[in-house]
């Protein structure tokens, strides 16, 4: 069964500081790792996702993730906050179907607050 | 475009009534899933259709809860006899596929419940 972890439901930095918002995964088959963002008063919507290919992925906004095996973790990151960037930052994978279902597994969710 | 809607956006009822939340999905997307968003608990997967395919079921809990998507278009889902902790927010989502690997999931606004 796949998982996901993320460390720290709320997380604070200064504006112009550099993001950081971790993620942990879970699974038996390759994983497809996505974050997903929900500004206040709005739906969820696709900031990034690794499927296959660079492990290095740039998304909207100017975030990032690095997919790393290894450690089996998808952190995302973006080199100076905005105070536009407060929301709820949501990680999420998926197998593909490999193991016979395409459910999407969230993680409990990341609150940013941006401090001028 | 038109997006995901979702409707109610709010619904109050008492404790042991029916009710249905219904989801437009984006015309022409196939994949239809539903999650359930609380406090403190991420996004809690609940079911998926996929065009005529059986639906992926298992992440109902409970048999009160159940779901049906209507010419692979609107979906419907309804909470029996509800309790209060069913109280939260359920989200829909569709895609052009399943998976996520080649098209994001796009999200309603939700509906919140509140069960008193």
């Amino acid at each position: 069964a796949q998982s996901v972890t993320q460390l720290g439901s709320h997380v604070s930095v200064s504006e112009g500081a550099l993001v950081l918002l971790r993620c942990n995964y879970s699974s038996s088959v390759p994983p497809y790792l996505f974050w997903y963002v929900q500004y206040p008063n709005q739906g969820l919507q696709l900031l990034l996702k690794y499927t296959t290919g660079a492990t290095l992925v740039k998304g909207i906004n100017g975030f990032e993730a690095e997919f790393k095996k290894s450690e089996t973790s998808f952190h995302l990151t973006k080199p100076s906050a905005h105070m536009s960037d407060a929301a709820e930052y949501f990680c999420a994978v998926s197998d593909g179907g490999t193991s016979g279902t395409y459910k999407y597994i969230f993680g409990t969710g990341t609150r940013l607050k941006v401090l001028a | 475009g038109a997006g995901v809607s979702q409707s109610p956006s709010n619904k109050v009822t008492e404790k042991g009534k029916d009710v249905e939340l219904r989801c437009d999905p984006i015309s022409g997307h196939t994949a239809l899933y539903w999650y359930r968003q609380s406090l403190g608990q991420g996004l809690e997967f609940l079911i998926y259709f996929q065009g005529n395919s059986a639906p992926d079921k298992s992440g109902l809990p409970s048999d009160r809860f159940s779901a049906e998507r209507t010419g692979g278009s609107v979906s419907t889902l309804t909470i029996q006899r509800t309790q209060q902790e069913d109280s939260a927010v359920y989200l829909c989502a569709s895609s052009e596929s399943l998976g996520g690997i080649y098209s994001p999931l796009h999200f309603g606004n939700g509906t919140r419940l509140t069960v008193t």
